[in-house]
Formats: structure tokens, C-alpha cells, sequence
């Protein structure tokens, strides 16, 4: 069955540092992945798309890449700051064209 | 603010009881998406509506039910509730129905009692 696995415990770091964030998957073709943040109590806000033949994209202070022989994409937000923490979830398109979502990652900046 | 409008924002109703979510989409999306949330289960997709037509069907109780509008605007029924279904539902849109940013409502938080 298809799956998306995002590390599910926290992601703590430290401000000014490199978050790194996982999203990995199986028994998926997707033709694009994206990711979003989502604070509590509030929905989804899109942050990025990138496309099965795009290996890196980037906006501002992030950067996703897209592997898809390893099927994983990894997504970086650099300088980080205490407003970035939130939930990061990625989501794929899979059967029937509708968006699935991975498990989400919590992410902590601590100043 | 996303553009996309759900009412009501909160909602307490007892077991057995029927209600009725509203998602008006941002204007000019064509595309409605019905999400769950709920902790235990992450972000669940329900059900897709493109211009009024059922596109794609996600994990949706039979008890549940959706319709999308000829001025766009969708609902979500939800009927026979059960304590299990406490969770925040998410109202989407998007102009068409891949490859499109979608954009989330605030959610309807659903309590059953």
C-alpha cells in the first residue's frame, strides 16, 4: 500500500541553524510533491512544489530536493528562527489525483 | 488569510445528531477537498469536488456525505455522529484538480459529546 513516513517526533533545534526535515515514501509515482507548515489549531499553508524532474527548489530560506530513485525529499530551512516552528507536512498526489498527506514533523526553534 | 471560508468554527453536539459543515472556496477555484484531522490519525483526505462532480473519494464513513453547489460553495454532512468523530475538518481548494496549490480553510473543530 502506499505509504509517506515523516518522522514523527520533534525536530529541536537551535535558532540560527539548519532544520532539516525528512519525507519519505512508498508505492508512490508522484509527478510532484509538496510541503506545507501548519501551527496549531490552523490549516495547511503551502510552502513549496517541486516536480519529479526538478532535484532542488528553492524560496527565500528554503529548500526542498526531490530523489525520486530513493524516494525521499528533504526539506531545509536555513537561519532558522523561533516563528519557524510548526508542523511540516508533505503531501503527494496518489491514487485518484487527491493529495495525501504524510504524518507532519514538529519542528522547534529554540533561541 | 487563505481565502477559503468554512463555518461554523466550532461546533459541540451530542452522539446520534447530524450536522452540516460549510466551505465557500476562494474565488475563481473550481475545486473543493474535505480533510479530517484528528490526532491520532494525522491529515486524512475525505472526498474531491470539481465544478459540482465527485472527483476523487478518500477515506469517507458511509454516514458522511458531501455536495458541491452551482455558485461553488461545498457541504459536508456528517450524520449518526460518534465520539470518534470529534476532530477539525479542513475545507481546500484549488483552480483545478493537480498539479495546483491548495488552499486550506481555518477548519470547523467538531465535538461530540
Amino acid at each position: 500500500s502506499q505509504k509517506i513516513e515523516q518522522n514523527s517526533e520533534a525536530l529541536n533545534i537551535q535558532e540560527g541553524k539548519t532544520a532539516t526535515l525528512t519525507c519519505n515514501y512508498t508505492n508512490y509515482s508522484p509527478a510532484y510533491l509538496q510541503w506545507y507548515r501548519q501551527d496549531p489549531g490552523r490549516g495547511p499553508v503551502f510552502l513549496l512544489l517541486i516536480r519529479e524532474n526538478e532535484k532542488e527548489k528553492r524560496k527565500e530560506r528554503l529548500k526542498v530536493t526531490f530523489d525520486t530513485t530513493l524516494k525521499q525529499s528533504l526539506f531545509h530551512i536555513t537561519a532558522s528562527q523561533p516563528a519557524d516552528s510548526a508542523t511540516y507536512l508533505c503531501a503527494l498526489v496518489g491514487a485518484g489525483n487527491m493529495l495525501t498527506f504524510g504524518g507532519g514533523t514538529r519542528l522547534m526553534v529554540k533561541p | 488569510d487563505s481565502g477559503v471560508t468554512q463555518t461554523p468554527k466550532h461546533l459541540i453536539t451530542a452522539t446520534g445528531q447530524r450536522v452540516t459543515l460549510r466551505c465557500s472556496p476562494r474565488s475563481g477555484d473550481l475545486s473543493v477537498y474535505w480533510y479530517q484531522q484528528s490526532l491520532d490519525q494525522g491529515l486524512q483526505f475525505l472526498i474531491q469536488y470539481y465544478n459540482g462532480e465527485e472527483r476523487a473519494k478518500g477515506n469517507i464513513l458511509e454516514r458522511f456525505s458531501a455536495q458541491q453547489f452551482p455558485d461553488l460553495h461545498s457541504e459536508l454532512n456528517l450524520s449518526s455522529l460518534e465520539l470518534g468523530d470529534s476532530a477539525l475538518y479542513f475545507c481546500a481548494s484549488s483552480v483545478a484538480t493537480e498539479g495546483n496549490t491548495i488552499y486550506f480553510g481555518e477548519g470547523s473543530w467538531l465535538t461530540v459529546v
